[in-house]
């Protein structure tokens, strides 16, 4: 059963649109959320995140918004640029703890494939 | 910067054989973690580690192992390769306390 669900596999935009890309998730405990970005034969790099105590994180020209009582988050990038062009993860957390065991582990979504289009 | 490297970038394999993935970090993070990526399917962890000789299984253990002997590596073996472990493998790390995993490049794996 999925638990992070990004149900568009891709989103074509045109530069200097806004890029919006969401994320939904069924497990309550989620506690923090943050997304990556991957281009091909790349490893994922850490966008931004945010916490479930915030409802907004904001870095340049990607703001996460989160809303709780949907379970649903969204990433804004405004405006797009043809090289935000990748796949995006959504990856969601239960609250760590700082000893050993799963907590901490991330639940990664199936990505969404973004393209901007010059 | 944390800095995570995978031994090989691309490599192709024959069905049967065992092969060995080797991920390193440089920031001295206690958790490191073995994925693989497949198209629509997302990231899908296999194996992590907590502490040095450590291990657990992720969601898709099967026809997998792993071996921690140092902290700073982190060895993924497939002890008998099979097509359907054709994928790309990437290697991450944390930092106890924090949430953020730092991904290496990956490792294209083609097993025929």
């Amino acid at each position: 059963d999925q638990q992070v669900k990004q149900n568009s596999p891709s989103l074509s935009v045109q530069e200097g649109r806004i890029s919006i890309l969401n994320c939904d998730y069924t497990n309550s405990m989620f506690d923090y959320f943050l997304w990556y970005k991957k281009y091909p034969a790349e490893g994922p790099t850490f966008l931004i995140s945010i916490s479930s105590i915030k409802d907004k994180n904001e870095d340049g020209r990607f703001t996460v918004f989160l809303n709780k009582s949907a379970k649903h988050l969204s990433l804004h990038i405004v405006p797009s640029q043809p090289g935000d062009s990748a796949v995006y993860f959504c990856a969601a957390s239960e609250e760590l703890m700082n000893y050993g065991g799963s907590q901490g582990n991330l639940i990664f979504g199936k990505g969404t494939k973004l393209s901007v289009k010059p | 910067d944390v800095k995570v490297t995978q031994s090989s970038r691309y490599l192709v394999k024959r069905t049967g054989e065992k092969v060995f993935l080797e991920c390193v970090q440089d920031m001295d993070h206690e958790n490191m973690f073995w994925y693989r990526q497949d198209p629509g399917l997302g990231l899908r962890l296999i194996y992590f580690s907590y502490d040095v000789k450590m291990k657990e299984k992720g969601d898709i253990p099967e026809g997998y192992s792993v071996s921690r002997e140092k902290k700073e590596r982190f060895s993924l073996i497939l002890e008998s390769a099979s097509t359907n472990q054709t994928s790309m493998y990437l290697c991450a790390s944390r930092d106890r306390g924090t949430y953020e995993q730092y991904f290496g490049p990956g490792t294209r794996l083609t097993v025929t």
